[in-house]
């Protein structure tokens, strides 16, 4: 099994462009998460999926961000506009209730620099 | 409203020494799942244990221990003979007990450096 596969690794760009996080889960994981890192605010939560639909997206800061699962390998995170704050590393996870024992299994992360 | 505290922000040790790393939760829910993730230089998140609320055996595995204790509410881990390779950011972890789609809350994370 390949992981939790996320793209890009690093992404560079400037305020006010459009940023697209990409994630690949486990296959047969029908949980997805994705979690903001931060160095003020930690690990946060935005959003989670369940079989492709959002179930809580309170965690989502604001407008400017969006989450999309339109088939059960595939998730998006989009920010438009980006702002400097938005600067993070965003990862996402999967998991399943068979395999809940050993949590979530995380990606790499992304790491979004915003200038 | 679930909360975990990790009072140690960073923990310098030498190697070949022990470190422990506390954690201290709150949490509503009378069953739950407690959790401890690695975050190597690397950045990626790396799970280590799981524990029941409901099942407050100590346990080892190698050189990593966990004492989990229900009264106070603690979650602590205990690394022994500490080595460079340890160096991370451990992460201590809280979430409910009904399925997988239960929000795992982090604590802040505790910085460990082990010196050679």
């Amino acid at each position: 099994d390949a992981g939790v596969i996320q793209s890009p690794r690093h992404e560079v760009t400037e305020m006010g462009q459009e940023v697209t996080l990409r994630c690949k889960p486990i296959s047969g994981h029908d949980y997805l998460f994705w979690y903001r890192q931060t160095m003020m605010r930690g690990l946060e939560l935005l959003i989670y999926f369940n079989n492709n639909v959002p179930i809580d997206d309170s965690g989502m800061p604001e407008d400017r961000f969006s989450a999309k699962m339109p088939n059960a390998s595939f998730s998006t995170l989009k920010i438009q506009p980006s702002e400097p704050r938005d600067s993070a590393v965003y990862f996402c996870a999967s998991s399943a209730d068979r395999t809940w024992g050993y949590g979530y299994t995380f990606g790499s992360g992304t790491r979004l620099t915003v200038v | 409203a679930q909360k975990v505290t990790q009072a140690q922000t960073e923990i310098s040790v030498v190697e070949k020494e022990d470190v422990t790393l506390d954690c201290v939760y709150e949490t509503r829910d009378t069953t739950y799942y407690l959790f401890w993730y690695k975050q190597p230089p690397s950045g990626e998140l790396v799970f280590l244990i799981r524990r029941n609320s409901f099942d407050e055996q100590n346990e080892i595995s190698g050189r990593y221990s966990w004492n989990f204790q229900k009264s106070t509410s603690s979650f602590n881990f205990t690394i022994t003979a500490s080595q460079v390779v340890d160096s991370a950011v451990y992460f201590c972890a809280l979430s409910g007990i009904k399925a997988a789609g239960n929000k795992l809350t982090f604590g802040g994370g505790t910085r460990v450096l082990v010196k050679p």
